[in-house]
C-alpha cells in the first residue's frame, strides 16, 4: 500500500523558472512532512519539512505548502538552478515518530 | 561532524551467498535506521534500533535478513542465501531521537548475480 505517492516521475524545467513538486498522501494520521534530495550514489539528504498544523514553510529558494484537506503537499523551488537536478524523495512521518514512509521520488532536470 | 558511514560502498555476490553490510552513525545519534531501495522507488524502511535495542521490523526483512547493533553503536546487516531480488541499495540513517529528521548514508549498492 502506497501511503505517500509522487504521480510524476520526472520533471524539466528551465533555469531561472519555478520548479513544482507535488506529492499526495493517503493516511490523516500523517503529522509531519518532509523533502529528501538524493543526487546518484549519495544518500537522500534533508531539505525541508513542514509541520501538519501549518500550511506553508519557507528556506530561502524553497518552499513547501500543505493541503491537509486534500492530503496533498507541494515542494516549489524559486529560481530553479541546474544544482537542483536531482531526485526529489517526499516522506511523512507517521505520529508514533519512529520512521519514514517515502514516496518514489520525481527526477529533477533543470536545464541551463 | 563525520556524517553517517557505510561499508561497503558497493558489493556483488553470487546467488546463494552471505554478506554483511556496516554501518557507522553519527556518534551521538542513539537511533538507527536501514532502509531498501530499489530502482524508480523510495527508500522502504526495513528496522530500526534505539541504541543496542531492535524495536521494529518491516515485513520485508525475511527469516535470510538479520541486524544487529549490539552496544550501541555500529550496525550490520546481514543477508543469508542471497536472491536476486535482494539486488538493491541498503541504506542507513540515524538521528538522535523520536521524531528527529533522519541523516543517511550513501549506502551499500548490492548486486546478486
Amino acid at each position: 500500500d502506497q501511503q505517500v505517492k509522487q504521480n510524476s516521475p520526472s520533471l524539466s524545467v528551465q533555469e531561472g523558472r519555478i520548479s513544482i513538486l507535488n506529492c499526495d498522501y493517503t493516511n490523516s494520521m500523517f503529522d509531519y512532512f518532509l523533502w529528501y534530495k538524493k543526487y546518484p550514489a549519495e544518500g537522500p539528504t534533508f531539505l525541508i519539512s513542514i509541520s501538519s498544523i501549518k500550511d506553508k514553510n519557507e528556506d530561502g529558494r524553497f518552499t513547501v505548502f500543505l493541503n491537509k484537506s486534500a492530503k496533498h503537499l507541494s515542494l516549489h523551488i524559486v529560481p530553479s538552478q541546474p544544482g537542483d537536478s536531482a531526485v526529489y524523495f517526499c516522506a511523512a512521518r507517521a505520529l508514533d515518530g519512529n520512521k519514514l514512509v517515502f514516496g518514489a521520488g520525481t527526477i529533477l532536470r533543470v536545464k541551463s | 561532524d563525520t556524517g553517517v558511514s557505510q561499508n561497503p560502498r558497493h558489493k556483488i555476490t553470487k546467488r546463494g551467498q552471505n554478506v554483511t553490510f556496516r554501518c557507522d552513525p553519527i556518534s551521538e545519534h542513539n537511533r538507527l535506521y536501514w532502509y531498501r531501495q530499489t530502482l524508480g522507488q523510495g527508500p522502504e524502511f526495513l528496522t530500526y534500533f534505539q541504541n543496542e535495542a531492535q524495536l521494529e521490523k518491516s515485513r520485508l526483512l525475511s527469516d535470510r535478513f538479520s541486524a544487529e547493533r549490539p552496544k550501541g553503536s555500529f550496525s550490520t546487516l546481514e543477508i543469508q542465501r542471497t536472491e536476486q531480488g535482494d539486488s538493491a541499495m541498503y541504506l542507513c540513517a540515524s538521528n538522535a531521537g523520536r521524531g528527529e529528521k533522519l541523516f543517511f548514508g550513501s549506502g551499500t549498492q548490492l548486486s546478486v548475480l
